[in-house]
């Protein structure tokens, strides 16, 4: 079966970045898009933009531009998310989840930023 | 960017009642939007994409209906497991956007 499995929960401090990775299995990794999305705590839903894997095309939301970088690893499936220049209000849940649209989703990692 | 808007916000109901969420989008985004189930602590579940298509798995009291810029989530007979955060999202167009949420309670 389809599968999303992410990396555990991180502890960061404004300022840095963090890595998220996100391993796929139950299917062909290179023949489907993989998104991100946050939930920041108590909100809804934003998504963050997407990656093709087969070719590490990628599109971000706007708002993350020089900020994020999404990228794959076709050899062993992953998908990772990095955040860069933190903030606190980027303290949430980071989900990947699989086009199309967003037919499976991982368990999520929370991202904490704290000084 | 598309604004998605979601009604009601927050919604008590009973088991066995019928309920409608509605989304409605700021322009047309012919039938891309998707719905979704979110419980507490968890990942969103996929429920309905092509506005109307069901994803496997998901019971036949789920509906969903629309086109161009108005859709609804209709949940034909409450079970307890329905209690949830329902969110709609759009993917005609970039930024894909979501819902605020629907959260549905027990009355």
């Amino acid at each position: 079966q389809v599968q999303l499995v992410q990396s555990g929960a991180e502890v960061t401090k404004p300022g840095a970045s963090v890595k998220v990775s996100c391993k796929a299995s139950g299917y062909t990794f290179t023949d489907y898009y993989i998104h991100w999305v946050r939930q920041a705590p108590g909100q809804g839903l934003e998504w963050m933009g997407w990656i093709k894997p087969n070719s590490g095309g990628t599109n971000y939301v706007q708002k993350f531009q020089g900020r994020v970088s999404m990228t794959s690893d076709t050899s062993i499936s992953t998908a990772y998310m990095e955040l860069s220049r933190l903030t606190t209000d980027d303290t949430a849940v980071y989900y990947c989840a699989r086009d199309s649209p967003l037919s499976y989703w991982g368990q999520g990692t929370l991202v904490t930023v704290s000084s | 960017d598309i604004q998605m808007t979601q009604s009601p916000s927050s919604l008590s109901a009973s088991v066995g009642d019928r309920v409608t969420i509605t989304c409605r989008a700021s322009q047309g985004i012919s039938n891309y939007l998707a719905w979704f189930q979110q419980k507490p602590g968890k990942a969103p579940k996929s429920l309905i994409y092509g506005a109307s298509s069901f994803q496997s798995g998901v019971p036949s009291r789920f509906r969903g209906s629309g086109s161009g810029t108005d859709f609804t989530l209709t949940i034909s007979s409450l079970q307890p497991e329905d209690f949830a955060t329902y969110y709609c999202q759009q993917y005609n167009t970039y930024p894909f956007t979501f819902g605020q949420g629907t959260k549905l309670e027990i009355k």
